[in-house]
C-alpha cells in the first residue's frame, strides 16, 4: 500500500473552509484514495473515497489532480465539532474486501471560535 | 439498526494476564478487522475475519488470536500481556463483497496493563 504524507496539525476558525492536502507520490494504478474522521475516544469515521478528479458528498469534498500523486479533502465552512483528527489512506480496492486499512499519524484540525 | 458495538468499554489489567475483547460487527456485514491505537497514533492493523477465518494478519505476535463466530460477531485474545498493549482496540466491520474501504468502527475498548 502506498505511503502518505499529511500534516501534523493544523488550525481554523467557525465559518472557513478547511484544505487538507496529503502526499502520496507512489501511489498505484490500482489505489484509491480515502479519508477517515476521527474524533476523541471514538473510532474513525469514513469521510469519502475517490479515485480521480473530484468526489463530493454531503460532508466533504476530495480533490485528485491528474497525476494523482495528492488530493485535498475539502470541508466547507467547517463548524467546532469538526475538531478531530483526519486520515488519508491509499490502497487497492479492487483487492474488494481484503480492505486492510493502514493509517498514519493523521492531521488533527482544531477549530476555533 | 446497531451499529457496531464492543464489550467491555474499558478494562484494566495486570501483566502476563490474559484478555479477551468482543465485537458484534454493524448488521449485514460479515467481515470483522480488528485495529490497535496507542496514544497519539494512528489505529495499526491487527488482523481480519472472514468466514470464521483469519484472513489477513498485520504484525503482531502471536499473542494477540481471534476468533470469529457464526452470526459473524468475533473476539480479540490477548495473552501474557505487556505494559506496551495498552491502548484503544478497535473492532471495524464491513462486506466483504464490497470494493470499498468503508469500514464502520465501533467505539473500542480501552485497555490499560499495569
Amino acid at each position: 500500500l502506498a505511503k502518505t504524507t499529511q500534516p501534523i496539525s493544523m488550525d481554523s476558525y467557525e465559518g472557513q473552509e478547511v484544505n487538507i492536502t496529503c502526499s502520496h507520490n507512489n501511489i498505484a494504478t490500482n489505489d484509491y484514495i480515502t479519508w477517515y474522521q476521527q474524533f476523541p475516544s471514538q473510532g474513525p469515521r469514513f469521510i469519502i473515497q475517490g479515485y480521480k478528479t473530484k468526489v463530493t458528498n454531503e460532508v466533504a469534498s476530495l480533490f485528485i489532480p491528474a497525476d494523482r500523486k495528492s488530493s485535498t479533502l475539502s470541508l466547507p465552512r467547517v463548524s467546532l465539532s469538526d475538531t478531530a483528527v483526519y486520515y488519508c489512506l491509499v490502497g487497492d480496492s479492487l483487492s474488494g474486501g481484503y480492505n486492510k486499512l493502514i493509517f498514519g499519524a493523521g492531521t488533527r484540525l482544531a477549530v476555533h471560535p | 439498526d446497531a451499529g457496531v458495538t464492543q464489550s467491555p468499554t474499558h478494562l484494566i489489567k495486570t501483566r502476563g494476564q490474559q484478555v479477551t475483547l468482543r465485537c458484534s460487527p454493524k448488521s449485514g456485514h460479515d467481515t470483522v478487522s480488528w485495529y490497535q491505537q496507542a496514544l497519539g497514533q494512528g489505529p495499526q492493523f491487527i488482523f481480519q475475519y472472514y468466514e470464521e477465518e483469519e484472513r489477513q494478519r498485520g504484525n503482531f505476535p502471536d499473542r494477540f488470536s481471534g476468533h470469529q463466530f457464526p452470526n459473524y460477531s468475533s473476539e480479540l485474545n490477548v495473552n501474557a500481556l505487556l505494559l506496551g498493549d495498552s491502548a484503544l482496540y478497535l473492532c471495524a466491520s464491513s462486506r466483504t463483497l464490497e470494493s470499498s474501504y468503508e469500514q464502520y468502527f465501533g467505539p473500542g475498548t480501552r485497555l490499560t496493563v499495569t
